[in-house]
């Protein structure tokens, strides 16, 4: 597509719920990030795909967190016996290169909301 | 330990006005410098960028100033436009240490330009 598209762009769970978000990149880009932004914070990395690479995970905040790439296109952050403490806006970006440098596209984000 | 730091959450300005945005960062090893846009209920949209081997660039109304020895850079916007009311994030990356890919981000500045 034209974008960086996720799904869905709200979704509302009850504490300890697992859910999937989902991520598809701009064709051809072989570089895909997960990020997040909770309230009043800036974005915090999460998870980087490259290729055929192993991904970095550093960023994903807890074992309750994990995120695949298949085809090397489409991503799934999934977040299982979700907390209060999840709530945020997570955002998925992708680029042709794998240099911060050039700039990420971003999607428009999953807000995220643990009741 | 925040390494990007945005010490003013809001900034008010006249239309036709000079907005200045401003970032300071900690990390040494940062060597290139971002800054996002970000409208409500969309993903940050790359503005302009600026690598630690040059003091200023410029894209149209959007100047990017670095002083390495301060550790600080700043969004000079002249003429502010209603248009330009968005959130401001700063980014930095790395080039070396092998998480070139990586951005770190400020928390935003929050941007009100008045007609």
């Amino acid at each position: 597509g034209a974008g960086v598209s996720q799904s869905p762009s709200n979704k509302v769970t009850e504490k300890g719920k697992d859910v999937e978000l989902r991520c598809d990149p701009i064709s051809g880009h072989t570089a895909l990030y997960w990020y997040r932004q909770s309230l009043g914070q800036g974005l915090e990395f999460l998870i980087y795909f490259q290729g055929n690479s192993a991904p970095d995970k550093s960023g994903l905040p807890s074992d309750r967190f994990s995120a695949e790439r298949t085809g090397g296109s489409v991503s799934t952050l999934t977040i299982q016996r979700t907390q209060q403490e999840d709530s945020a806006v997570y955002l998925c970006a992708s680029s042709g290169t794998s240099r911060a440098n050039y700039g990420y596209t971003f999607g428009s984000g999953t807000r995220l909301t643990v009741v | 330990d925040q390494q990007v730091k945005q010490n003013s959450p809001s900034l008010s300005v006249q239309e036709g006005r000079i907005s200045i945005l401003n970032c300071d960062y900690t990390n040494s090893m940062f060597d290139y410098f971002l800054w996002y846009k970000k409208y409500p209920a969309e993903g940050p949209t790359f503005l302009i960028s600026i690598s630690s081997i040059k003091d200023k660039n410029e894209d149209g109304r959007f100047t990017v100033f670095l002083n390495k020895s301060a550790k600080h850079l700043s969004l000079h916007i002249v003429p502010s436009q209603p248009g330009d009311s968005a959130v401001y994030f700063c980014a930095a990356s790395a080039s070396s240490g092998g998480s070139n890919y990586k951005l770190t981000f400020g928390k935003g500045t929050l941007l009100t330009v008045n007609p």
